[in-house]
C-alpha cells in the first residue's frame, strides 16, 4: 500500500536554531517527491520537488535531500524565523497516484 | 502571492442552502484539483479535471458537483451539506494533465473556509 510517513508529528525549536523534518515513504514506482508549507488555514505553497535522480535541492533556508533506495526524504532549515511556524507536508507521486503525509507541525518561538 | 485565486475565502451555510465555491487560474494548466481539508489533516482529493474533462472522483458523495466551464474556471457545487462537510477547500493547479503522479508542481489557492451549520 502507498503510504507516505512523516516525523516528528510536531516540534518546537527556539528562533535561530536549524531542524530536521523526515518523509519516509513506500510509494512505488516513484516519480517526484514535493515538501510544501501550509500556514494555518491558508493554502500549502511548495518549497521544493525532486525526481529520482537529485540528492539535494535548496530553496533559500529550506534544503531538502532525497535517498530513493532507502525510500527516505528530509527538509532542513536553517536559521529558523518565527515566519517559519506552519505545517510542513511530504507529497510522494507515483504514475498513478499522489500521497500526502499528515504533516509536521513546526512551532517556531522567539 | 499564489496564482490560484479562490472565492469565496469563507462561507457559513446552512444544510437546505445551496451554494458555490470558485477557483479560478490564468497560468494556462491543464489540470485542476478540489481537495478538502480538516484540521491538522492533510488534504484529501475530491476530483482532479484533466483538459476540462474529469478524470478522478474520489468517491465523493452527490452533494458536492464539480464544474469546470474552461480550462482556467472550477467550480464546486454545494447542495444539502451537512455539518460534517465544514472545512478548508482547497484548489489546485497543474501545468499538465493527465494522471495524478506525472502531473508537474501543484499550484494551491488560498482555500476556501467553509461552515455547515
Amino acid at each position: 500500500k502507498n503510504q507516505v510517513e512523516q516525523s516528528p508529528q510536531s516540534l518546537i525549536i527556539l528562533e535561530g536554531k536549524n531542524c530536521t523534518l523526515q518523509c519516509n515513504y513506500t510509494v512505488s514506482p516513484f516519480s517526484n517527491l514535493r515538501w510544501y508549507k501550509q500556514d494555518t488555514g491558508r493554502g500549502p505553497v511548495s518549497l521544493t520537488i525532486m525526481t529520482f535522480s537529485e540528492n539535494t535541492k535548496s530553496n533559500g533556508r529550506y534544503t531538502a535531500t532525497l535517498d530513493a533506495d532507502t525510500k527516505q526524504s528530509s527538509l532542513h532549515i536553517t536559521a529558523s524565523q518565527l515566519s517559519d511556524s506552519a505545517s510542513y507536508i511530504c507529497v510522494v507521486s507515483s504514475p498513478l497516484d499522489m500521497r500526502f503525509g499528515a504533516g509536521t507541525r513546526l512551532t517556531v518561538k522567539p | 502571492d499564489t496564482e490560484v485565486t479562490q472565492t469565496p475565502k469563507h462561507l457559513v451555510m446552512g444544510m437546505t442552502n445551496k451554494k458555490s465555491l470558485k477557483c479560478e487560474q490564468h497560468m494556462g494548466h491543464r489540470a485542476m484539483y478540489w481537495y478538502k481539508q480538516k484540521a491538522k489533516k492533510p488534504p484529501e482529493l475530491m476530483f482532479v479535471y484533466s483538459y476540462e474533462k474529469l478524470s478522478i472522483n474520489e468517491s465523493v458523495p452527490s452533494r458536492f458537483s464539480p464544474e469546470c466551464p474552461n480550462s482556467s474556471l472550477l467550480n464546486l457545487h454545494l447542495h444539502a451539506l451537512q455539518p460534517e462537510d465544514s472545512a478548508l477547500y482547497l484548489c489546485a493547479s497543474s501545468h499538465r494533465g493527465g494522471l495524478a503522479g506525472d502531473t508537474g508542481e501543484l499550484f494551491f489557492g488560498e482555500g476556501s473556509r467553509l461552515t455547515v451549520l
